[in-house]
């Protein structure tokens, strides 16, 4: 399984970042996954943004939520993150990533994407 | 949301060495964490899931221990490659959050 970000490395103040994460080896229609995006401020530890469950239900960050959308892509194989007015804050590398629930023991992500930095400026 | 406070926010140990990172939630979680291992530039790699539950083609001397609230990852016999930062995370109720990180430099 392979994950790939892609998107805009540069995004306007108020303006919406969209990012793209495309899957490899494992369709994302073939279910049992939370497809789920997080980020990294410079230099700061890991932040969980949120995930969708194909053919179900999203989970957001608490502090992100009002402008927020993670959705799969009428392609199988993407899903894709949506953050809309956008601030200095949001100034991160992104990444998507595959998370599987295990009875128990919780959701952990083995597969993940190598990362894209996205910078908020004029 | 549940906090997950880390420690020490970093360490020098020299190669051999054992160590210890330590996470505390701040309520009971059960077994529900992660630890991870991220060097620069690089996107996180999931060592232990389930508290103690070694992912596959972790090497041997990476364990983790712990249940409710206090948990330990216990690298024995420090390696070259393993000087990077480790995260744990919970996964009981998002969102998921993350501690501060440790980061693990050779003294």
């Amino acid at each position: 399984v392979q994950l790939q970000e892609s998107g805009p490395g540069l995004v306007k103040p108020s303006e919406t970042l969209s990012l793209t994460c495309t899957v490899s080896g494992d369709p994302i229609s073939s279910g049992g996954y939370y497809w789920t995006w997080f980020r990294q401020h410079p230099g700061k530890g890991l932040e969980w943004i949120g995930n969708v469950f194909y053919g179900g239900s999203s989970s957001y960050s608490s502090s992100l939520k009002s402008r927020l959308r993670i959705s799969v892509g009428s392609s199988e194989n993407q899903f894709s993150l949506n953050l809309r007015s956008v601030t200095a804050a949001d100034t991160a590398v992104y990444y998507c990533a595959r998370g599987q629930y295990r009875a128990a023991l919780g959701q952990a992500h083995r597969y993940w994407g190598q990362g894209i930095l996205v910078t908020v400026s004029s | 949301d549940i906090q997950m406070t880390q420690s020490p926010s970093s360490l020098s140990a020299s190669v051999g060495d054992r160590v210890n990172i330590t996470c505390r939630a701040s309520q009971n979680i059960g077994l529900y964490v992660n630890w991870y291992q991220q060097k620069p530039g690089k996107a996180p790699e999931l060592l232990i899931y389930g508290a103690s539950s070694v992912e596959s083609g972790v090497p041997s001397r990476f364990t983790g221990s712990g249940s409710g609230t206090d948990f330990t990852l216990i690298i024995t016999a420090l390696q070259p490659e393993d000087f990077a930062t480790y995260s744990c995370q919970q996964s009981y109720q998002t969102p998921y959050n993350f501690g501060q990180g440790t980061k693990v430099d050779i003294k």
